[in-house]
């Protein structure tokens, strides 16, 4: 099992660029999650997804959009990238009605220039 | 704003020592998890422990909670050199629901000299 992927790795965009970042688990898992991490900020959530078909904001959800294809996939969308997006995201799953414990993937180094 | 802070920040230590640290929070908790971050990776979750649990072990890890002073500590004991990584508490508060998302404290960075 893969757990929890994310792609890409890296990525580099120019002030206005749109991109989306992909996600997806093969946990079963009904709950997904996108995080940012800054430096001494810790994780800041961004949008969560507890079910297939419904989507919420997090503390940060101003400049991004999300989608919850299915079960498996929840990508984050940046619609007009700025400075300030530069982050470190990471996608996580888990089960928000039950303990909660979170199973992250990688993470996704994006740099807005 | 977070609901975790974590106590201190940054931490050196002996390979064999113990290493603690503190989390405090602010308002009522369902429950309270401990991540560990090596660096460049994703968080991974080490151990949880409920509201009306005191304290939990697992292998050289040993968590208390003190609702009473909305705090936690986690307890590294005989730590190795793979144990030097970013440690993060989260809280997940109760709701109508059950719980609800988790809130990340800042962390605290520990370093373990060979």
């Amino acid at each position: 099992n893969a757990g929890v992927t994310q792609t890409p790795k890296f990525q580099v965009l120019k002030t206005g660029q749109s991109m989306t970042l992909q996600c997806a688990q093969d946990m079963n898992h009904n709950s997904m999650y996108w995080y940012r991490q800054d430096p001494g900020m810790g994780l800041r959530l961004i949008y969560y997804s507890a079910s297939e078909g419904t989507t919420d904001k997090g503390e940060v959800p101003n400049g991004y959009n999300v989608s919850r294809l299915n079960k498996r996939e929840f990508s984050l969308r940046l619609e007009s990238a700025a400075p300030s997006q530069t982050s470190v995201y990471f996608c996580a799953t888990g089960h928000l009605y039950l303990y909660n414990e979170q199973f992250f993937g990688p993470g996704t180094r994006l740099t807005v220039l | 704003s977070q609901q975790g802070e974590e106590d201190p920040q940054a931490l050196s230590i002996q390979e064999g020592e113990n290493a603690t640290m503190n989390c405090s929070y602010k308002t009522s908790i369902n429950n309270l998890q401990w991540y560990r971050q090596n660096s460049g990776r994703g968080l991974v979750h080490l151990i949880l422990i409920r509201s009306n649990e005191r304290e939990k072990h697992s292998g050289r890890l040993r968590v208390t909670l003190d609702t009473s002073k909305k705090s936690s500590s986690l307890l590294i004991t005989a730590s190795r050199a793979a144990d030097t990584a970013s440690y993060f508490c989260a809280t997940s508060k109760p709701s109508n629901f059950g719980n609800e998302k988790l809130t990340f404290g800042t962390g605290t960075r520990l370093t373990i000299i060979p």
